[in-house]
């Protein structure tokens, strides 16, 4: 069963700030990673699928990149609006990590 | 609009019976693997349950085989999650996603999904 481990759990950052957030598959996976973005009291939104393919209306500030077992979400600059926390997702069996908890400094 | 509505949910007494429905809109359901998705109170996100676009095929999470039944009626462009013998451990938020159709055998990316509909499970 592949694991999908992200990192930090949780970062503090400033509006503006450049961030990286990073998962790691315990085995190769090819291309096969979903990013999504889950406000307090709101479903999951689809931010990027196939582990850099931008989804429809996502600002061009969010980019993904990364194959095989190492992935990143990167928010070139920070906006209000993108405090929230961050998932990667395997496509099989639709595996989760755990998430990371984008906060303000 | 493409959406998802959801409806359901509510509390419910360990063994009981609880049925979610997801109502589909702005897109052909029929062209979709639909899933469920749900997260415990404070938790990450756990992949439930998947069918394919005409029904034939279910897949579950370990955790749910037996209990948990999911189906699907083209015809009103529906998705319903039958759970039986209710945990305590069932207790979050269930979310009905449409899957992207990249192609991927075994599962995909979720592109629409749900508001949530919150099921606790307490005596």
């Amino acid at each position: 069963d592949i694991q999908m481990t992200q990192s930090p759990s949780t970062l503090s950052a400033s509006v503006g700030d450049r961030v990286t957030i990073t998962c790691r598959a315990s085995q190769s996976i090819s291309s096969w990673l979903a990013w999504y973005q889950q406000k307090p009291g709101k479903a999951p939104k689809l931010l990027i699928y196939e582990a850099s393919t931008l989804e429809t209306g996502v600002p061009s500030r969010f980019s993904g990149s990364g194959s095989g077992t190492e992935f990143t979400l990167t928010i070139s600059s920070l906006q209000p609006d993108d405090f929230a926390t961050y998932y990667c997702q395997h496509y099989n069996r639709y595996k989760f990590g755990q998430g990371t908890k984008l906060e303000i400094k | 609009e493409v959406q998802l509505v959801q409806s359901g949910g509510g509390l419910v007494q360990p063994g009981g019976s609880l049925r979610l429905s997801c109502a589909a809109s702005g897109f052909t359901f029929s062209d979709y693997w639909m899933s469920w998705v749900r997260q415990a109170p404070g938790k990450g996100l756990e992949w439930v349950a998947n069918i394919k676009k005409d029904g034939t095929e279910k897949y579950y999470v370990d955790s749910v085989k037996g209990r948990l039944t999911m189906s699907r009626d083209n015809a009103k462009n529906s998705l319903y999650l039958q759970m039986n013998s209710l945990r305590v451990e069932d207790t979050a938020v269930y979310y009905c996603a449409r899957d992207r159709d990249s192609g991927y055998a075994g599962g995909d990316a979720l592109d629409i999904w749900g508001q949530g509909t919150m099921v606790t499970v307490s005596s």
